[in-house]
């Protein structure tokens, strides 16, 4: 049964800290997306890629917030330093084409907690 | 840029029926729908890549208006398992072609009674 694993689910950290969250997308799937959920926000794209090329990360605070893929099963978000409102659930996707074009499958996500 | 879903809540009744409208300011490459439960992940359902398209899954159905760039999920006899968030998701038209990336509307909560 293939599916998005992320690790780790859960993640409570105090304010100025490092957060990696990782993913392994779907084996085949060349395009990954990294979303943010929030009540106020909803769901919102933070960055993706094709075949492990960045295309888009305009959605990410640039100065601590950064996305690669070191290879084709592992997609990384990091941040740092961590503040409070980065508390949310990190999702990861990956689909088959641009946006997915046979839809996106999403991982379990990462919930954070920032104190 | 988000799409505009409506409405943003509905209740039913098991066996009743619901649409729900995603419309977008933009010209549209393609239309998404995804499912998400309390404490899940969202669930793809279905895409719509043609203008007029209609695909089903199931119960659930949806149509895609390029020219009015309007998407609308239909949900005919619904069951307990129908409930949750649903949410569209849009791809601009580039030309012909997809910018390549998703936005997603607001969602709307469905929540069917038995």
């Amino acid at each position: 049964d293939a599916r998005v694993t992320q690790t780790p689910r859960h993640k409570v950290t105090e304010m100025g800290q490092e957060v990696t969250m990782r993913c392994q997308p779907i084996l085949g799937h060349n395009t990954v997306f990294w979303y943010r959920q929030t009540m106020m926000q909803g769901l919102e794209l933070l960055a993706y890629f094709r075949n492990r090329a960045p295309l888009d990360d305009s959605g990410m605070p640039k100065d601590r917030f950064s996305a690669e893929m070191p290879d084709a099963t592992l997609a990384t978000l990091k941040i740092q330093p961590s503040e409070p409102r980065d508390s949310a659930v990190y999702f990861c996707a990956s689909g088959l084409g641009l946006a997915g074009g046979r839809g996106q499958f999403f991982g379990p996500g990462t919930r954070l907690t920032v104190l | 840029q988000q799409p505009v879903q409506s409405p943003q809540a509905v209740i039913l009744r098991e066996g009743e029926d619901a649409v729900i409208n995603c419309s977008s300011s933009k010209a549209l490459y393609s239309v998404h729908w995804y499912r998400q439960k309390h404490g899940e992940a969202p669930v793809f359902l279905m895409i719509l890549l043609k203008g007029g398209e209609q695909k089903g899954h199931d119960k659930i159905s949806a149509s895609f208006n390029e020219k009015k760039q309007q998407s609308s999920l239909y949900l005919t006899a619904s069951q307990l398992s129908y409930s949750g968030t649903y949410f569209c998701g849009t791809e601009r038209n580039a030309g012909g072609t997809s910018y390549g990336k998703l936005t997603f509307g607001q969602g709307t909560i469905l929540t069917v009674h038995p």
